[in-house]
């Protein structure tokens, strides 16, 4: 079945920077875009941004711009997001999710990763 | 604060019938098809309901999504404990150029 599974838990300090990963199976990686969602202790979720596998395009929303990398290694169908220049509001629970079709008039996201906790404190 | 305004709180009685609105612009669902997720509590959010109405395998016909001009809605009839979970709603933001999110609907049954 198609699933995608992310690296483990994080604590950094503030001003550092932190790298999840996502790893798929059960499909074609290179077939589907990749987004970033993070959700805050308590909060609402935030869309951060997408990356294409096939051809590393990516799009970033304009509060994380400057600030977040997606990347991608197809031979091990992995997704990464790193967060640079860490804030105690960095602190969330971070979610890859894979898009149907950016192309297409009706896209969503479906399935989601089990989400990756990063602790930001000092 | 989110471009997309959901109640933050709604319940019901096992057996009623509960709607989630979303209220957001033409940039967003005036102009693209609504999604809903799914959250129960302490988990990753689940596709509900994809472009305004459409219910992906396994997810039970008491889930109904429409839309209407700037406004979509969720229902949920036959209300059940198992219902009790956050829902969002999410359509694509052209003026954003991105994807955005309701603050989210807590759903209690009593």
């Amino acid at each position: 079945q198609v699933q995608l599974v992310q690296s483990g838990a994080e604590v950094k300090k503030p001003g550092a920077s932190v790298k999840v990963s996502c790893k798929a199976s059960g499909y074609t990686f290179s077939s589907y875009d990749i987004n970033w969602v993070r959700q805050a202790t308590g909060q609402g979720l935030e869309w951060m941004g997408w990356m294409n596998p096939n051809s590393g395009n990516t799009g970033y929303a304009q509060k994380f711009q400057g600030r977040v990398t997606m990347t991608r290694n197809t031979s091990m169908n992995t997704a990464y997001m790193e967060l640079s220049s860490l804030k105690s509001e960095d602190t969330a629970v971070y979610y890859c999710t894979r898009e149907l079709d950016r192309e297409a008039d009706d896209n969503w996201f479906d399935p989601w990763g089990q989400g990756t906790l990063v602790t930001v404190s000092s | 604060q989110s471009v997309l305004t959901q109640p933050p709180s709604a319940s019901g009685t096992p057996g009623q019938r509960v709607t989630i609105s979303c209220s957001g612009s033409s940039s967003n669902i005036g102009s693209n098809t609504v999604n809903w997720y799914q959250q129960l509590p302490g988990t990753a959010p689940k596709l509900l309901i994809y472009s305004n109405n459409q219910r992906p395998s396994g997810v039970p016909d008491r889930f109904s999504g429409s839309k209407s001009g700037t406004s979509a809605s969720l229902a949920i009839s036959g209300l059940q404990s198992e219902d009790e979970a956050d829902y969002y709603c999410a359509p694509w933001d052209d003026s954003l150029n991105g994807w955005v999110f309701g603050g989210g609907t807590k759903l209690t049954v009593l």
